[in-house]
């Protein structure tokens, strides 16, 4: 198993350009999630997922977007990328029985700076 | 709003003695706690679940409570090792898909 898995794990993009961050996990996890981190803030959550073709909002949406078309994949897409995007991304998933309780698995964590 | 918070200074101790890490939340009601380990430059991995009706828990070297009157989480490491060294993120969710994470508290063991 290699559980979830993120790419690319580095990226630098400019202004206004648009990119997908991309998410897979082999565990037929049901919930999956994004996150981001930034310095003095935590973990905050973008978008999550409960299972395929169902999506939802979290905290921080604006600027992003998600859909869920399989159980493996779960891709964020940045329309047009903004310097406040800059930031390190988490993918997480976890199965349906424990993701309201919260056993969350992570990815590695993409680095996005935008210039 | 919801707010966590977790010393934001880093905890250096000396190896052999227990860590002990607090988180304190205000303006929520959280069912479930958990603890969560975050290497540099890696994703957190999941550590401890503690329930709003559990007062403790362990596993192995490390022991969490919960004091839902206080409004806070204790997590003590004992018996503290140079490999523990990282930093520890504590999250709350009441039962729905949504998570509030704490900006973390930074560990150094020192040898």
């Amino acid at each position: 198993n290699a559980g979830v898995t993120q790419t690319p794990k580095f990226q630098v993009l400019k202004t206004g350009q648009s990119m997908t961050l991309q998410c897979a996990q082999d565990m037929n996890h049901e919930y999956m999630s994004w996150y981001r981190q930034d310095p003095g803030m935590g973990l905050r959550l973008i978008h999550y997922s409960v299972g395929a073709g169902i999506t939802d909002q979290g905290e921080v949406p604006n600027g992003y977007n998600v859909s869920r078309s399989t159980t493996e994949d779960f891709p964020l897409r940045l329309l047009s990328a903004a310097p406040s995007q800059t930031s390190v991304y988490f993918c997480a998933s976890s199965p349906a029985g424990l993701a309201r309780t919260g056993e969350l698995f992570f990815g590695e964590g993409s680095r996005l700076t935008v210039l | 709003s919801q707010k966590i918070e977790q010393n934001s200074e880093a905890l250096n101790i000396q190896e052999g003695k227990t860590a002990t890490l607090t988180c304190n939340y205000t303006n929520y009601s959280p069912a479930y706690l958990q603890w969560y380990r975050q290497d540099p430059g890696r994703g957190p991995v999941f550590l401890l679940l503690i329930r709003e009706n559990e007062k403790e828990k362990r596993k192995e070297r490390l022991k969490v409570t919960f004091d839902t009157t206080l409004k806070q989480s204790l997590f003590h490491i004992t018996a503290s090792q140079p490999a523990d060294s990282a930093t520890y993120l504590c999250a709350l969710t009441s039962g729905t898909y949504k998570y509030i994470f704490g900006t973390g508290t930074r560990l150094k063991v020192l040898a």
